[in-house]
């Protein structure tokens, strides 16, 4: 099964809305990342965030993670119809070696 | 700067036939990772490769092997392909010591019929 899960799986919002989505993952991680999928192409990466950071920004993006409750958030703010897109959150373990991905939040922002 | 590419773009195969992917990483990057990509699910770990060997490898049978050529480009070849093999195939290139931060080609998508 799939370490992280997202949540909400589909998100409707109006352009300039704010956008939250949420992530949790069951095991321990070195850190959480964030990408973006533009209908079924290739991932972009968005950010990173590693094990001892709780916040995270990056232009109209904000990440937090709270290791204790093994969740995650991406906020998305005064967003463009251009943010449509699938979102995943995916976990790094060293150990293991791997990025293990969610299932996403499918995002559409109406203009 | 060239970024990873993946070829071909689409793929039309039939039950048993055997399919093979190709990928060429990131300029710099010497480390190859595999995922499929189920419609409406996130991307699986298929298998990784660094130093043309397999490092590390996700849940999945024998039929998908893979092979990474000395100019760090990879393949990935699927062997008895089934139904449940349609998926989008994405490489992904990364650095050693820097696998996190993965950037990922735009897929193959692989159509079983």
């Amino acid at each position: 099964s799939q370490q992280g899960e997202e949540d909400p799986q589909a998100l409707s919002i109006q352009e300039g809305e704010n956008a939250t989505m949420n992530c949790s993952y069951k095991t321990s991680i070195n850190n959480l990342q964030w990408y973006r999928q533009n209908s079924g192409r290739g991932l972009v990466h968005l950010i990173l965030i590693r094990s001892n950071e709780r916040e995270k920004h990056s232009g109209r993006l904000r990440v937090t993670l709270d290791t204790s409750k093994k969740s995650s958030s991406l906020l998305i703010t005064a967003s463009r119809a251009a943010d449509t897109a699938s979102y995943f959150c995916a976990t790094y373990n060293t150990n293991a070696g791997k990025s293990t991905f969610g299932d996403g939040t499918t995002l559409t922002v109406k203009p | 700067d060239a970024g990873v590419t993946q070829s071909p773009t689409h793929l039309i195969k039939t039950r048993g036939q055997q399919v093979t992917l190709r990928c060429s990483p990131k300029s710099g990057h010497d480390t190859v990772s595999w995922y499929q990509q189920a419609l409406g699910q996130g991307p699986q770990f298929i298998f990784q490769y660094y130093e043309e060997e397999e490092r590390q490898r996700g849940n999945f049978p024998d039929r998908f092997s893979g092979h990474q050529f000395p100019n760090y480009s990879s393949e990935l070849n699927v062997n008895a392909l089934l139904l449940g093999d349609s998926a989008l195939y994405l490489c992904a290139s990364s650095l050693v010591g820097f696998q996190e931060t993965q950037y990922f080609g735009p897929g193959t998508r692989l159509l079983v019929l």
